[in-house]
């Protein structure tokens, strides 16, 4: 399958800090890619769907001003937690996707990471 | 968004085979039909995707049926690598893919 990166893999930080997170796709061009998140023994729950050079479409109840998303090319998409909170503490999941070709029809994830606020 | 319905959990011995069942009678037609697995802590591992037709590839075996309102995921030979949660879900590339809460399998050694 497709290889879609994700780093940082974990990361511990204080509350009122930002931090990023960079999602790649290694081995073909995404024009969309998705941001989840999932808390323990729960399911996935899209956060965020961003095609790149436009500005991402957030689900309800999802805080645009809180959590940034860029995706400034075919390959890469970042998603900035702004002034993180122990609330904000999850697992991170991205995903990407592309019509058509070898890669088409399906979305392929990242191994994901793992937020903790302090 | 068209759902799915999975059972909640299945066991299965190791090396016997695994048919695990969805339900999506609600199904669009441009709506692929696409399996992942996740493991604790890791994200999703794409397992088959299909329109209509069944497929087969390395991992698995997709079996659709004929009016598309249900699919099978088939494990030729269940290891205990293959535990963990399946999810079956609608959509395509570009279109979003929301998750139910997927069959936990669980395999026996």
């Amino acid at each position: 399958g497709a290889v879609v990166s994700q780093h940082p893999s974990r990361v511990i930080c204080k509350s009122g800090t930002s931090v990023k997170i960079e999602c790649r796709s290694l081995d073909f061009q995404a024009t969309t890619m998705f941001w989840y998140r999932q808390f323990p023994k729960k399911s996935l729950m899209l956060m965020a769907t961003s095609n790149e050079g436009s500005k991402a479409t957030y689900e309800q109840g999802v805080e645009k001003d809180k959590f940034l998303i860029n995706h400034a090319s075919l390959t890469l998409s970042t998603l900035t937690v702004t002034s993180a909170h122990p609330e904000d503490s999850s697992f991170y999941i991205c995903s990407a996707g592309t019509s058509g070709g070898l890669r088409g029809d399906t979305q392929y994830f990242g191994p994901g990471t793992r937020l903790t606020v302090l | 968004d068209a759902k799915t319905t999975q059972p909640n959990s299945m066991e299965s011995n190791e090396e016997e085979p695994v048919h695990l069942p969805c339900n999506h009678s609600t199904i669009s037609g441009t709506d692929y039909i696409h399996w992942y697995r996740q493991l604790p802590s890791q994200g999703p591992e794409y397992v088959i995707h299909g329109l209509t037709s069944n497929v087969n590839n390395r991992m698995a075996s997709l079996a659709i049926a004929e009016d598309r309102k249900s699919s099978t995921l088939i494990l030729h030979r269940a290891t205990l690598r293959d535990a963990a949660v399946y999810y079956c879900i609608l959509g395509g590339s570009a279109r979003q893919l929301t998750f139910g809460s997927g069959t936990q399998l669980t395999v026996l050694p």
